[in-house]
């Protein structure tokens, strides 16, 4: 199973951009990089994911780095309704592996 | 809402009882997933389907745990026999299918007593 490494907190300002990284050494070629993020007693809310390239959506960006060994959430903007646990998970044929998480803590 | 809908969203029951719970992905979702999430971890997989089929269950924490999806659409997890190691959230997820992302629902809280 291919396993992911977060820092367990991060606090970031109000307003500032949020960088969660997140190493991910043993994926192999074919498993995409999923984010999640989980609100205190919700289910985990799906934000982005990526295989090679970098990605971005409304929520956020991903930048995966070349050697694909680890990758690094970006949130723009951060508000007060963004902390969250942020969860970096490698899709091992569709069964996902969620590791303990980031807890980014925003403040104002 | 079209979103995964969970039911019940609590259940107590006393140790021994077996208990079920019924997850409803979106519905032009194939895939289904069921998950436990313990205090401070993340969600542990545990199952999933592909419309009808059971793809993966290694992962079912006993033999006391099951699944179904007997038609494709809703799943079942039953546990037989609960113990107070089973107390925990249970999350339902589907994707549309493989490598697409999966939507949770808003997860049953179980409390074995």
């Amino acid at each position: 199973d291919a396993k992911t490494t977060q820092p367990p907190s991060m606090d970031c300002a109000e307003g500032r951009a949020a960088n969660l990284p997140c190493n991910h050494s043993t994926i192999s070629g074919n498993e995409y990089v999923y984010w999640y993020r989980q609100i205190h007693s919700q289910g985990p809310q799906y934000i982005i994911h990526g295989l090679k390239n970098n990605e971005t959506n409304e929520m956020a960006s991903l930048i995966i780095t070349e050697d694909r060994k680890s990758s690094t959430l970006i949130l723009p903007h951060a508000t007060l309704r963004d902390t969250a646990v942020y969860y970096c998970i490698s899709n091992n044929f569709n069964k996902f592996y969620f590791g303990s998480g980031t807890k980014l803590n925003v403040k104002p | 809402d079209t979103g995964v809908s969970q039911d019940p969203r609590h259940k107590i029951t006393k140790r021994g009882q077996n208990v079920t719970f019924r997850c409803d992905p979106i519905s032009e979702h194939n895939r289904l997933y069921w998950y436990r999430q313990t205090l401070g971890q993340g969600p542990e997989f545990l199952t999933y389907f592909q419309n009808e089929a059971q793809l993966e269950k290694s992962r079912l924490l006993s033999d006391r745990f099951s699944a179904e999806r007997p038609k494709g659409s809703f799943s079942t997890l039953e546990i037989q026999r609960t113990e107070q190691g089973d107390s925990a959230m249970y999350l339902c997820a589907s994707s549309f299918s493989e490598n697409y992302e999966q939507y949770f629902g808003p997860g049953t809280r179980l409390t074995v007593t």
